[in-house]
């Protein structure tokens, strides 16, 4: 099975900072088939990004994902006070689906 | 819009099983997948596996093979999840999500989901 390690492990940030999450892959995903997901205490993960870079409905633009191959790249432009979570990538090129181990994204 | 209702909390002694349902609101429920997604507590996301309703075709991660079952129902629009021999490791909230489907075994980002069961398994 496809292995997704997420770097790093926990960031902790200021609202309006730049952030950059990191998911990469024991082999190459095929098509690109990588999302990324949201996940806050208490409620189910969001979708946020699919096909690794296209934008889940509804989901701001402050949010752009990037990547192909082995390195897949999650970036939020400006952190809004809603955007601290856990972040989470999944492989669904093959199966088993795979996901990555989470990055969270705590308060400064 | 579309909603996918999971039935309630459920608490099992080891060595029984569990039957989760969901619900499909909005959307024509065979033209989807659905996967089944457990999370233990404090830990990530491990997909079970998932059943795609227009091929009739169940799909199992291997580490749960031979224990789990999916099911759908179309006329209730409904998936369902049963999981057995339970054990203490299998105390979990466990979410059902919908996405589009590749092939008859092949599956999407989950775009809907669920709004999670626990499962307790204590003795």
């Amino acid at each position: 099975e496809i292995v997704l390690t997420q770097s790093p492990g926990t960031l902790s940030l200021s609202p309006g900072e730049r952030v950059t999450l990191s998911c990469r892959a024991s082999q190459s995903v095929s098509s690109s088939y990588l999302a990324w997901y949201q996940q806050k205490p208490g409620q189910a993960p969001r979708l946020l990004i699919y096909a690794a870079s296209s934008r889940a409905t509804g989901i701001p633009d402050r949010f752009s994902g990037s990547g192909s191959g082995t390195d897949f790249t999650l970036t939020i432009s400006r952190l809004e006070p809603e955007d601290f979570a856990v972040y989470y990538c999944q492989q669904y090129g093959f199966s088993p689906l795979t996901f990555g181990g989470g990055t969270k994204v705590e308060i400064k | 819009q579309v909603q996918l209702v999971q039935s309630g909390a459920e608490v099992k002694k080891p060595g029984s099983s569990v039957k989760v349902s969901c619900k499909a609101s909005g959307g024509t429920f065979r033209s989807y997948a659905f996967s089944w997604v457990r999370q233990a507590p404090g830990q990530g996301l491990e997909w079970m596996g998932g059943i795609i309703p227009i091929f009739g075709t169940a799909n199992y991660a291997q580490k749960f093979q031979g224990r789990v079952t999916f099911t759908a129902d179309e006329s209730s629009g409904t998936a369902y999840m049963e999981l057995s021999s339970l054990r203490s490791e299998d105390t979990a909230m466990y979410y059902c999500g919908r996405g589009h489907y590749i092939d008859s075994s092949g599956y999407y980002a989950l775009d809907y989901w669920g709004q999670g069961t626990l499962v307790t398994v204590s003795s």
